[in-house]
């Protein structure tokens, strides 16, 4: 099964509203990250933040980290039509060597 | 910048046929990832190398899969034969990675969309 799973599933806003995703995972972490992808594209990183971090910025992208819960927000503010794209979360979980995707939330964001 | 560089971008090609992808990393990356992005299953893990040698293949499907990265610049990814079911968009990333850890951030290049017939 998925280390990390992303929640909702899909999510479709306006512009100018904020997005939340979620992303739980099931083993303890060294870090989380966070990428994008649009559409026919590879995957973009966005965000790492590590375990001994609870929240981290970037631009309009806030990112929170609670390691007693094992989950992560992705917070991106006054979206755009431009941020329409899959975001996942990546976990490097004990017991795998490198990082294991979720599979994704599916963003649009209506002009 | 060049990022990391694949070819083709598509792929259709009838069942039994060799498929070969091809991976250009970013230059100075030591290690290099495939990766399968399918609706069913997301984005699973194929093979990953260190510094030109294989780590973990165990996410290779079968042995109709083989990966080689011969030097630090250029790796493929082979199905032969080609089924139906091999289907997907096909991702290389690279990542520099220190101290054992490949769990850093990986840069992924635009992935080669195969259809098998």
């Amino acid at each position: 099964s998925q280390q990390g799973e992303e929640d909702p599933q899909a999510l479709s806003i306006q512009e100018g509203e904020n997005a939340t995703m979620n992303c739980s995972y099931k083993t303890s972490i060294n870090n989380l990250q966070w990428y994008r992808q649009n559409s026919g594209r590879g995957l973009v990183h966005l965000i790492l933040i590590r375990s001994n971090e609870r929240e981290k910025h970037s631009g309009r992208l806030r990112v929170t980290l609670d390691t007693s819960k094992k989950s992560s927000s992705l917070l991106i503010t006054a979206s755009r039509a431009a941020d329409t794209a899959s975001y996942f979360c990546a976990t490097d979980a004990l017991g795998y060597s490198t990082l294991t995707f979720g599979k994704g939330t599916m963003l649009l964001v209506s002009p | 910048d060049a990022g990391v560089i694949q070819s083709p971008r598509h792929e259709v090609t009838e069942m039994g046929q060799e498929v070969t992808l091809r991976c250009k990393p970013i230059s100075g990356h030591n290690s290099l990832f495939w990766y399968r992005q399918t609706m069913m299953r997301g984005l699973e893990l194929l093979i990953y190398f260190n510094n030109n040698v294989p780590i973990d293949d165990s996410g290779m499907p079968e042995d109709r899969f083989s990966a080689k990265m011969p030097n630090a610049s250029f790796s493929t990814l082979k199905i032969q034969p080609s089924e139906p079911r091999d289907s997907a968009v096909y991702f290389c990333a690279s990542s520099l990675v220190a101290g054992g850890s490949y769990s850093e951030t990986q840069y992924f290049g635009p992935g080669t969309r195969l259809l098998v017939l």
